[in-house]
């Protein structure tokens, strides 16, 4: 099993609060996901790394920030957390390209009020 | 965004065969990958179709048709524990490296 981890697990906020999730990796891998899950949705691409520094925007960036200022950490960030930004996050790593295959953590379940 | 679509909800029956097609947008694309998620769990890798034609990892098969932007996931023989939802997710490589994910086909499997 690939080694990453995110946290915290679970987190119960209130609207205009700052929230940021980590997620961790122990592969040394050189890109990095962030994903929201929502009903009726699927996974939609927050933002990406694929190096220490290097990000891009994914379909929902709207709101969040992301940092990478070393391989094996990813944080996402809520500057000022709404209703809205309530869902289940689930970061990724890649190691190899052209086969596809993404490497997901457990989920950080965020519920903001 | 990039359009991609699968059926929303598939039943069958244990024993049986269900194929799962999906649909993308070729701009970009460089193969095709499915995943599956079973409730309240982490999506896990199925298969990876970097060419055309058919993928087969035991009682899951996948295909790819580059000329029809089209491909599907093939499960045989059917299980109770095959009740998840299944994504196709076409990968945007280049300079990108983007895996984008479908809203996902539920897939119920009843005795």
């Amino acid at each position: 099993d690939a080694g990453i981890t995110q946290s915290p697990r679970h987190k119960v906020t209130e609207t205009g609060t700052p929230v940021t999730l980590r997620c961790h990796q122990t592969e040394n891998h050189r890109y990095m996901y962030w994903y929201r899950q929502d009903p009726g949705h699927g996974l939609r691409l927050i933002h990406y790394s694929y190096g220490v520094k290097d990000t891009d925007k994914g379909e929902v960036s709207d709101g969040y920030s992301v940092s990478r200022s070393k391989t094996e950490d990813f944080l996402l960030t809520l500057e000022s957390a709404t209703s809205s930004q309530t869902s289940v996050y689930f970061c990724a790593i890649r190691d190899k390209l052209n086969t596809g295959e993404l490497f997901f953590g457990e989920g950080s379940r965020l519920t903001v009020l | 965004g990039q359009s991609l679509e699968q059926p929303s909800e598939v039943t069958a029956v244990e024993g049986a065969i269900v194929q799962i097609n999906c649909t993308y947008q070729t701009s970009g694309f460089y193969g095709l990958s499915w995943y599956q998620q079973h409730d309240g769990g982490a999506p896990t890798f199925l298969s990876y179709n970097g060419l055309d034609g058919l993928e087969e990892t035991g009682r899951f098969s996948s295909f790819l048709s580059r000329s029809d932007s089209y491909g599907y996931l093939l499960l045989q023989e059917l299980q109770m524990k095959d009740s998840a939802s299944y994504f196709c997710a076409p990968d945007y490589g280049g300079a990108t490296n983007k895996l984008i994910f479908g809203t996902g086909t539920l897939l119920a499997v009843q005795p």
